[in-house]
C-alpha cells in the first residue's frame, strides 16, 4: 500500500516565478492538506481540500492557492514566488468525517523548494 | 489557536527510557492532545494521541494530568532512531483536522 507521495523531490525556481507541487494522498484517504515548514521551524498549515473544494485555510497569501482532483490527488500553486518562499513543502492526507481530533494524518516526504 | 511548550532539546542515552514534557494551559475540553515526530529527512509522523486518560501503543505511552493542562510523551526504551524531532500538538474537533505545530523537542539519542 503506497503512502503519501510527493512531487518533485527537490526544485529550485527564481524570484517571480511560479511553481506547482503535487501529492497522492494514501490510499483510501480523500481529504489533502498542505504545509509549509522553513528550515528550523514545525509545519505551519497552508489548506486543506477535501471534495475538490479549499475546507479550511491557515495564514498564508492568495499567491498561495490549491487544487484537488476527482482522484483526490491534489497540487499546490505559488505564484510570484518571494525568497522568503523557499522551504519543505509537505502534504498530510486523512479521513473526511471522522472526528477531526481521532484523525491521523500521514505524511508525504515533501517538496525542498528552494527560490534564488 | 491552543497553544503548546516544549523545551527545546532534550538527551538521552540508548535503552533508557526517555519522558518528553509539554505544557498546554490554554486547552479546551474537546481538544485532543496528539503527538507526532519528525525523522531527519522525513515527513512528521504520528506517534499517539489521548483526550484525558493515559494511553499506550507499540510506539509510546502519553501520560496526560489530571487537569489536562501537561502531558508527557514516554518512550520506554530509546534507540538510536528514535532521534528526531517530537511534536505536542491540540487537535480540534469537526470534520477538518488542520494541525497546529510548535517548534518541537529535539531529542538526541546517544549510544
Amino acid at each position: 500500500d503506497a503512502g503519501v507521495t510527493q512531487s518533485p523531490t527537490h526544485l529550485i525556481k527564481t524570484r517571480g516565478q511560479q511553481v506547482t507541487l503535487r501529492c497522492s494522498p494514501k490510499s483510501g484517504h480523500d481529504t489533502v492538506s498542505w504545509y509549509q515548514q522553513a528550515l528550523g521551524q514545525g509545519p505551519q498549515f497552508i489548506f486543506q481540500y477535501y471534495e475538490e473544494e479549499e475546507r479550511q485555510r491557515g495564514n498564508f497569501p492568495d499567491r498561495f492557492s490549491g487544487h484537488q482532483f476527482p482522484n483526490y490527488s491534489s497540487e499546490l500553486n505559488v505564484n510570484a514566488l518571494l525568497l522568503g518562499d523557499s522551504a519543505l513543502y509537505l502534504c498530510a492526507s486523512s479521513l473526511w468525517g471522522l472526528s477531526g481530533a481521532m484523525n491521523e494524518q500521514f505524511f508525504g516526504p515533501g517538496t525542498r523548494l528552494t527560490v534564488l | 489557536d491552543a497553544k503548546t511548550t516544549q523545551p527545546n532539546s532534550m538527551e538521552s542515552n540508548e535503552e533508557e527510557p526517555v519522558h518528553l514534557p509539554c505544557n498546554h494551559s490554554t486547552i479546551s475540553g474537546t481538544d485532543y492532545i496528539h503527538w507526532y515526530r519528525q525523522l531527519p529527512s522525513q515527513g512528521p509522523e504520528y506517534v499517539i494521541h489521548g483526550l484525558t486518560s493515559n494511553v499506550n501503543n507499540r510506539m509510546a505511552s502519553l501520560a496526560i494530568a489530571e487537569d489536562r493542562k501537561s502531558s508527557t510523551l514516554i518512550l520506554h526504551r530509546a534507540t538510536l532512531r528514535d532521534a528526531a524531532v517530537y511534536y505536542c500538538i491540540l487537535a480540534y474537533g469537526g470534520a477538518t483536522n488542520k494541525l497546529i505545530f510548535g517548534t518541537g523537542t529535539l531529542l538526541a539519542v546517544q549510544p
